[in-house]
């Protein structure tokens, strides 16, 4: 069956850096994108950005664009978001998503890894 | 980009119907026929509900449906069940390869 699984959870003090990861197994792996969402406390969701895994092409959301680089690695199957300059407000749980695209419109995300909580804090 | 609109809570009774709705613009919703609906409870990973507007997954019960009218997408529950109580989330294209998320709206069941 299809899984994304996440790395643990994570602390870092404010203007540090973090890298989650996240395993695919299941599925061809290059044959869908992987999306980041986030969640802050208590919040919504909010959409990070993608990669699309066969050309490794990536597009980001204009709230992370300075501070955020996506990333896969088609020999482990697993995709990285690296988060860089981190402040208290990016304390938050971070989901990978398996997306469904075509060409580079992004259609639907069907298969969700557990979430990584990531907590910024002095 | 702003956060698609959603009511912050919904309620209804076991058995009722209730519907949520998502609006947007015609730079999202309007344009796309590409709204998705999540359902997420708590500490919890979302999961896909409704994709393209008004189709299921696989495994997710025909009580669950979606439609669009304009700018706005909605998200209607049948026969309302304890187990639906939960958070429901809308996502819509928004053009340019990017994805907007609604602010999320919590449905509780009396």
């Amino acid at each position: 069956q299809v899984q994304l699984v996440q790395s643990g959870a994570e602390v870092r003090k404010p203007g540090a850096s973090v890298k989650v990861s996240c395993k695919s197994s299941g599925y061809t792996f290059s044959d869908y994108g992987i999306t980041w969402v986030r969640q802050a406390p208590g919040q919504g969701l909010q959409w990070m950005g993608w990669i699309t895994v066969k050309n490794g092409n990536t597009n980001y959301a204009q709230k992370v664009q300075d501070r955020v680089t996506m990333t896969t690695d088609t020999s482990t199957t697993t995709a990285y978001m690296e988060l860089r300059n981190l402040r208290s407000d990016d304390t938050a749980v971070y989901y990978c998503a398996r997306v469904q695209f075509n060409r580079n419109w992004l259609l639907w995300f069907d298969e969700w890894g557990q979430g990584t909580l990531v907590t910024v804090s002095s | 980009q702003s956060a698609l609109t959603q009511p912050a809570s919904v309620s209804g009774s076991p058995g009722q119907s209730i519907t949520i709705s998502c609006s947007g613009t015609s730079s999202d919703v309007g344009s796309y026929n590409l709204v998705s609906w999540y359902q997420q409870y708590p500490g919890k990973a979302p999961k896909l509900m409704i994709y393209e507007g008004n189709k299921r997954p696989s495994g997710v019960s025909n009580r669950f449906s979606g439609s669009r009218s304009g700018n706005t997408a909605s998200l209607t529950i049948s026969g309302l069940q304890a187990e639906d109580e939960a958070d429901y989330f809308c996502c819509s294209y928004a053009g340019s390869s990017t994805s907007l998320f609604g602010g999320g709206t919590r449905l509780t069941v009396l």
